[in-house]
């Protein structure tokens, strides 16, 4: 089974819909990344929290929202999601001990 | 967004050749992570360098961090046609929450 996991995997919505991506991870990391990657643009950081009551703005949060309900569970949310926010988006993790963060699998964000 | 300069953006080669991946910045850093992405898929972690001038094998592929910490190499050799995929390093700096990216190299190795 995959360490971390992403729902949904592909998703088409409406201008002006709400949005929610769901993060669950088995490492028993406390820290916990959102991020959205758009073509020639890299990876940009949205949110992060370190542990469950630790949460803060990325780069680029405006627009989006996050929950993290438990270590291992954190979710982010479009408001009104818009045409622009079509992306692909990624949740990471990293353990307190290590630099390296590993990644879900995506989820591919289409707003019409 | 501060970026790391990954270059070639893409890479197109024959099966059986060599290839280099560089990544720099002006930045030091504490640690650097090399990984590959397949479509429509998340990142997979390759290697994690974090001593300047540190150099790490993994089968066909070698990873060096410069001996300053603000560049990072990948070399494959003999590329195989599974090695075909987007790689992105990725910088940390020890103390804050922020990786900086690469905006990645696109390599396709052909049969």
């Amino acid at each position: 089974d995959a360490d971390v996991t992403q729902t949904p995997r592909n998703r088409i919505t409406k201008t002006g819909k709400r949005i929610m991506l769901e993060c669950s991870q088995t490492k028993g990391h406390d820290r916990m990344y959102w991020y959205r990657q758009d073509p020639g643009l890299g990876l940009q950081l949205i949110y992060y929290s370190f542990d469950v009551k630790d949460i803060n703005k990325g780069e680029i949060s405006d627009g989006y929202s996050v929950s993290r309900q438990a270590q291992a569970k954190f979710s982010l949310s479009l408001e009104s999601a818009i045409p622009n926010q079509t992306a692909l988006y990624f949740c990471a993790t990293r353990g307190l001990a290590s630099d390296t963060q590993y990644f879900g699998p995506g989820t591919r964000l289409t707003v019409l | 967004t501060q970026l790391l300069e990954q270059s070639p953006q893409f890479l197109s080669i024959q099966e059986g050749e060599n290839l280099t991946v560089y990544c720099n910045s002006s930045s030091v850093f504490s640690s650097l992570q090399w990984y590959r992405q397949e479509p429509g898929e998340g990142p997979v972690l390759l290697v994690t360098v974090v001593t300047g001038g540190e150099v790490k094998k993994l089968k066909r592929l070698t990873f060096q961090f410069g001996d300053a910490r603000k560049d990072s190499s990948l070399h494959i050799t003999a590329a195989q046609p599974g090695d075909t995929g987007l790689y992105l390093c990725a910088g940390y700096r020890s103390g804050t929450y922020k990786y900086i990216f690469g905006t990645g190299t696109r390599l396709k190795v052909l049969a």
